[in-house]
């Protein structure tokens, strides 16, 4: 069974650029998340899709994060402009689940940003 | 509000130690916790998955347990590998997915 596909790996950009992460869910899961991890911090929700309806959005910067999942598949995250402190990794996962209970997620390797 | 911590922050174990790795959480009402591990550079694995009916699960060497009324769980490595040298980190669900910091393990030939 294919797991999550993320790209690209690895993204360089200058402050005040745009960049676009994409992402493909394992084929079936209904719920599809982007967290992103700062060095040594534990992930932290941006966006959760239930098929193709946000459930929370609350983390989202919305002045420059914007985030779509065409078709209840597969999502891209856009970042516009974007600052220093965006520097991370972009992290997909996935579940099986709609609903409050959406059991066990599953990760894609992540998409590393660094902004200079 | 939820609040996962996970002690201590980094591990130096010597090969061939059983350890254990802490979870804590202040609100029982969860529908699951899950443990993952990452490795540098990399995404997150998943290990092991309780739901909040279960008291434990096992894979091979991993065995984790859940006691919500504590607000606790353990993720228990039996006999210890090099290869087991990664952060681990668990998350608890219920109106939100919720990450502790993760626990940072050097197993040390």
């Amino acid at each position: 069974e294919a797991g999550v596909a993320q790209s690209p790996r690895y993204k360089i950009i200058e402050k005040r650029q745009s960049v676009a992460f994409w992402c493909n869910p394992i084929s079936g899961h209904a719920t599809l998340y982007w967290y992103q991890q700062i060095l040594g911090q534990g992930p932290k929700l941006l966006i959760q899709f239930q098929n193709n309806g946000v459930v929370d959005d609350s983390q989202l910067p919305k002045d420059r994060f914007s985030a779509e999942r065409l078709k209840g598949v597969d999502s891209t995250l856009k970042i516009q402009p974007a600052k220093l402190e965006d520097s991370a990794v972009y992290l997909c996962a996935s579940s099986l689940f709609a609903g409050p209970n959406t059991g066990e997620l599953f990760f894609g390797e992540g998409s590393r940003l660094t902004v200079l | 509000k939820q609040e996962v911590t996970q002690i201590p922050a980094a591990l130096s174990v010597p090969e061939g130690e059983n350890l254990v790795l802490n979870c804590s959480f202040t609100d029982s009402a969860i529908y699951n916790l899950q443990w993952f591990r990452q490795d540098p550079g990399k995404g997150l694995t998943s290990l092991l998955l309780i739901q909040s009916s279960q008291r434990e699960q096992t894979s091979g060497r991993l065995n984790a347990s859940l006691d919500k009324s504590s607000g606790r769980s353990t993720l228990y490595i039996a006999a210890s590998q090099p290869g087991d040298s990664a952060t681990y980190l668990c998350k608890t669900s219920y109106d939100k997915v919720i990450f502790g910091p993760g626990t940072s393990l050097s197993v040390i030939p």
